[in-house]
Parts: C-alpha cells; structure tokens; sequence
C-alpha cells in the first residue's frame, strides 16, 4: 500500500491565481481530512469527510472548498490564493482510531 | 485562550534522559486524548492513544491524563537521539473511531544530543 499520497510537493502561487492540491489513499478508509500547519501553530483543520459525497468545515474552512466523488481521493481547492495561505498542507485518513498522514505540500503565496 | 496549549520549546536534552512533555486544556469535554510525532519536512505519525483519566505505557513512552487538572503528559525514558522531532498533542470531545475531530498543540520540537 502506498498510504495517502499527495501531490504536488512544493507550489508557489502568485496572489489571486487558484490551485488543487490533491490527496489520494489506497486504504479503503472512510474519512479523510484536510489540516495546515503554520510554524509554531499546530495543526488546524480545514475540511474533513465522512465518505464519498459528504464533506464538512473545519476550524478554518475559508479560502478553500473541497470534494469527495470517490472513497479514495480528496482534494483540496484553493481560489484566489492569499499570502495568509502559505503554509504546510496534510492530507490524512482514518478508519478507526489511528490518523494516517501524507507527506504534506508546501505552498508559498506571493 | 486556546483550546489546548503546549510549551514549543525547543527542548535539547542528552541522550539517556527522561523526557516530559506536557500539554493543558480548557474544554472539559475532552474525553480521548493523542500524542503525535512529527520528524522534520515529514507528516505526523501516531504514538500514544489514551482515553480518560490515567497511564498507558508503551516501551520507553508513557501518556498520562490527568483530566480534573486538564492536563495530559508524555513521559519518553532513555531518550534517544531518534527521538529528535516536534511531539503534537491532540484531543477530542467524541470518540475518536466514531469521527471525533481533533484540537491539536502547538507542538514541542525535542532535540535528544548524542
């Protein structure tokens, strides 16, 4: 198994342009999730999912938008980048207790 | 005030030592409680899983909750210099397999000297 799988590694982005970062797992979990991760901050969710067609806010939803057509993919739409939006992106999936996380995608906005 | 809060450190310590880390919390709804390693440029990884009050060992780690404080710790023995990397807490109102989402720390970086 791969794991959860996110593309791509590293973007940097011009003020107002949009990107999808994208988030793939091979574990047949039900829920996904969307975090980011500024330095000294933790990690703050974003969106998550309960399984293919439904998604709900995190903590902060605003700036991004996300769907779930398939178990296995999550994506993560980022529209009118802003500067507040450089940081570092995860991926994760869960099936019962342990949180599975990706690699991350570092973005820069400028 | 955050939800839950934890000292970023950095911590350095020599190999062999005991290590604590520590974290508080305000809402006392929180009933499941994680600690996390992440090394660097890396994704976070599950260490130690706890519900309620009380101690779980596993190996050189202990978690312990003590929950009329609000306040959870990681105790590492015979740290390692592969113990070098930031612990995250993590915690949540819901059990955790039923969808329970997660508060984390701000995270403690660890430096475990040869």
């Amino acid at each position: 198994n791969a794991g959860v799988t996110q593309t791509p590694k590293f973007r940097i982005l011009k003020i107002g342009q949009s990107m999808t970062l994208q988030c793939t797992q091979d574990m047949n979990h039900n829920y996904m999730y969307w975090y980011r991760q500024d330095p000294g901050m933790g990690l703050k969710l974003i969106y998550y999912s309960v399984g293919a067609g439904i998604t709900d806010k995190g903590e902060v939803p605003n700036g991004y938008n996300v769907s779930r057509s398939t178990t296995e993919d999550f994506p993560l739409r980022l529209e009118l980048a802003a500067p507040s939006q450089t940081s570092v992106y995860f991926c994760a999936s869960k099936l019962h207790y342990e949180q599975y996380f990706g690699p991350g995608t570092r973005l820069t906005v400028t | 005030q955050k939800e839950v809060e934890q000292d970023p450190g950095p911590l350095s310590v020599p190999e062999g030592a005991i290590v604590s880390l520590n974290c508080t919390y305000s809402n006392s709804a929180f009933q499941y409680f994680m600690w996390y390693r992440q090394y660097s440029r890396k994704g976070p990884e599950l260490l130690m899983y706890t519900y309620s009050s009380g101690n779980k060992e596993d190996g050189r780690f202990t978690a312990q909750v003590d929950k009329s404080s609000k306040y959870i710790s990681l105790f590492i023995r015979d740290s390692q210099p592969s113990d070098s990397a930031t612990y995250l807490c993590a915690m949540s109102e819901v059990p955790y397999n039923q969808g329970g989402k997660l508060i984390f720390g701000q995270g403690t970086e660890l430096s475990v000297k040869p």
